[in-house]
């Protein structure tokens, strides 16, 4: 099993739509969760930081359920310029390792 | 954030040879790490860069293959020995760590070996 997976994409919706990302982690020791941006060609880049609460930022919600080992984001009224790949992030242990999913491709269509 | 950059941004080199990517920070940061990333690819992590000290390598990676130096808290290379068409790949250097584990990326170096 892999220690960050996502759900494959890539995932096709329309402009305006929402769309989830679903990922589960298998390291229950995990403290601290990320959502990552890549757009094609260029570094990743930090989209939010999740925390145990669940946190929003604009259009972005990003959920944590522990219990479960499982991480979310969701995206509401999704521009073209939300198209890229979003990459879920888990730190490995106390020596600050993140591990990488293999994120998921998102198309927004007009 | 810490703004990170990198150099060169791209190269084409020969099979046999090796080459040297800078990456430097901004500011000073506890952690930098490198990374490799294949098209159409996660990251993989390379190895933990430590000042004062050696690097870490993850599974799969050997210093005499990926040799790395950490001088000080703003600046690290990376270099790629003895290259080989397997190599080409984005090498991706970030800095973070801390409390928030939050890591800030260079614009990656594009590699190709012919």
């Amino acid at each position: 099993r892999k220690e960050v997976e996502q759900d494959p994409g890539p995932f096709n919706v329309p402009e305006g739509a929402t769309v989830a990302f679903n990922c589960t982690y298998s390291n229950s020791a995990s403290q601290s969760f990320f959502w990552y941006r890549q757009d094609c060609r260029k570094e990743p880049k930090l989209l939010m930081s999740v925390y145990s609460s669940g946190n929003e930022d604009g259009r972005f919600t990003a959920q944590l359920n522990r219990a479960s080992q499982y991480i979310s984001l969701l995206i509401r009224d999704s521009k073209l310029s939300d198209s890229a790949t979003y990459l879920c992030v888990v730190n490995r242990d106390s020596n600050y390792q993140l591990i990488w999913g293999a994120g998921t491709k998102l198309i927004i269509k007009p | 954030s810490a703004v990170i950059s990198q150099k060169p941004s791209r190269d084409i080199c020969q099979r046999g040879t090796s080459l040297t990517i800078q990456c430097q920070v901004d500011s000073q940061v506890t952690m930098m790490f490198w990374y490799r990333q294949q098209p159409g690819q996660s990251l993989t992590l390379i190895a933990t860069a430590n000042q004062g000290s050696e690097a870490t390598y993850e599974s799969g990676f050997v210093i005499d293959k990926f040799p790395i130096s950490r001088p000080n808290l703003t600046f690290s290379t990376l270099t790629v020995s003895n290259l080989s068409p397997e190599d080409s790949s984005i090498y991706l250097c970030s800095a973070g760590g801390g409390v928030t584990d939050t890591q800030y990326f260079g614009p990656g170096t594009r590699l190709t070996v012919l």
